[in-house]
């Protein structure tokens, strides 16, 4: 079955430079979640899309901003990036409940971004 | 590699009576552990972890979670369930001094009233 795709899986960025990540959702799926792990931390949430509008949003930095785009893909964009940036960036996808379909959340592999 | 499993897609329990949510881990060397909720439509919510030291884990909202080295479980638990416990719960795994964190395929868990 498919799963949830993210690219680049690795990322290697200097200060002040921008970074795009990108995640493919499950196909059907139309929500998708996007979460921070710093090193040695836990997972944060950052923000979640539902049919390409900001469904709800966490930690997200002002210099971060996503969107979800008509196929459903989300992407990203980190700016004015800082070494605390370095993380492990997941995202994963969902089929919103209705009906009491049962909504997993589905994770990709992550994209490891390293800002030097 | 690590992989973690939730055996059941849905758990139904009457409000008051207590609750499990079960997990099972598999992953090289010990493992760091935790519990994560989803309320609708929102993000992932930190409930508990265990890293060391006893194996009876107290977390947010009188969620608990016992670490079994030789079931390889961490199952979730709660002497009384609420109805606003009703939600996903996702459990997660990540090796130490790994890179990889884990998750489950989450459980829903209904609290009828």
């Amino acid at each position: 079955a498919a799963g949830v795709i993210q690219s680049p899986r690795h990322l290697i960025k200097e200060k002040r430079e921008t970074a795009t990540l990108k995640c493919y959702p499950i196909p059907r799926h139309d929500t998708v979640y996007w979460y921070q792990q710093g090193p040695g931390q836990d997972p944060q949430f950052l923000i979640s899309f539902y049919e390409k509008m900001q469904s709800d949003k966490g930690s997200i930095p002002d210099r971060f901003s996503a969107q979800q785009f008509s196929d459903y893909h989300s992407e990203l964009n980190m700016s004015s990036l800082e070494l605390g940036d370095s993380a492990l960036y997941f995202c994963a996808s969902t089929y919103r409940a209705t009906g009491g379909v049962r909504e997993t959340q589905y994770f990709g592999p992550g994209t490891r971004l390293l800002v030097l | 590699a690590q992989s973690v499993a939730q055996p059941e897609d849905q758990v139904n329990v009457a409000e008051g009576n207590p609750l499990t949510v079960k997990c099972t881990y598999s992953v090289s060397g010990n493992p760091y552990l935790f519990w994560y909720v989803q309320y609708p439509n929102r993000g992932l919510q930190f409930l508990l972890k265990y890293i060391t030291g006893d194996n009876l884990v107290k977390g947010s909202y009188g969620f608990e979670a016992e670490f079994n080295k030789s079931q390889t479980s961490f199952h979730l638990k709660k002497p009384s369930a609420l109805v606003s416990d009703s939600a996903l719960y996702f459990c997660a795994v990540r090796d130490i001094g790994g890179q990889n964190f884990v998750f489950g395929p989450g459980t829903r868990l209904s609290v009828l009233p």
